[in-house]
């Protein structure tokens, strides 16, 4: 079956725009979560979704960012007016549970973000 | 706090040797810890997980070892390949689910 998709995949923008990144996670997930990995680091937590309320925000760096799953399956991460501090791969997951019972986190291949 | 953290990060082995992949967590009350495999370019990808009720699974070539005493997981790879080349990482299960991250290991397999 499909796995995580996320569009695009590769980003350039100028310091100061606003972008947007998409996740479609595999179907019949309930939890969706946004992480972002920086050059030879670990994936850092942002956001996760548990059907369409953002369930913990609290890895969010500031409020340039923003993440949104309407109809509780893809989920959109928005960031205003980019910094150069922004550029990494920006990864989404999702699992069949979430936190009502920890499973695998299945990851898509990343949007890698780069601010100029 | 809760940290995730790895010994060594680089690994380099010989085409078939077994390889062991180790790493330190701090909150003694994670109950969840989990392996993946990250290649140059991709998202991580599932390996092998674990409960704290055990302390040892096993998959296809891959064992997994958890010793709560000292907070200490480690990875082995059996007859290690090239195609094992990758970043591992390790991470423990947070509060709400989502998952916390060491910094990663990087295996390098010499034919």
């Amino acid at each position: 079956g499909a796995g995580v998709s996320q569009t695009p995949s590769n980003k350039v923008t100028e310091k100061g725009k606003y972008v947007e990144l998409r996740c479609d996670p595999i179907s019949g997930h309930t939890a969706l979560y946004w992480y972002r990995q920086s050059l030879g680091q670990g994936p850092e937590f942002l956001i996760y979704f548990q059907g369409t309320g953002a369930a913990d925000d609290s890895g969010l760096p500031n409020d340039r960012f923003f993440a949104v799953r309407p109809e509780g399956s893809v989920s959109t991460l928005k960031i205003q007016r980019t910094e150069r501090g922004d550029s990494a791969v920006y990864l989404c997951a999702s699992s069949l549970y979430g936190a009502t019972y920890t499973s695998p986190l299945h990851f898509g291949n990343g949007t890698r973000l780069t601010v100029t | 706090g809760e940290s995730v953290g790895l010994h060594l990060p680089t690994l380099s082995v010989q085409e078939g040797d077994n390889s062991i992949i180790n790493c330190a967590y701090s909150n003694s009350a994670s109950d969840y810890f989990i392996w993946y495999k990250q290649e140059s370019g991709k998202g991580p990808q599932f390996i092998i997980d674990i409960r704290s009720n055990m302390d040892k699974r096993q998959g296809q070539r891959v064992t997994v070892l958890l010793n709560k005493t000292v907070k200490h997981l480690s990875l082995q790879i059996a007859a290690t390949q090239p195609g094992d080349s990758a970043v591992y990482f390790c991470a423990e299960g947070g509060s709400q689910g989502n998952l916390i991250f060491g910094k990663g290991t990087k295996l390098s397999v010499k034919p």
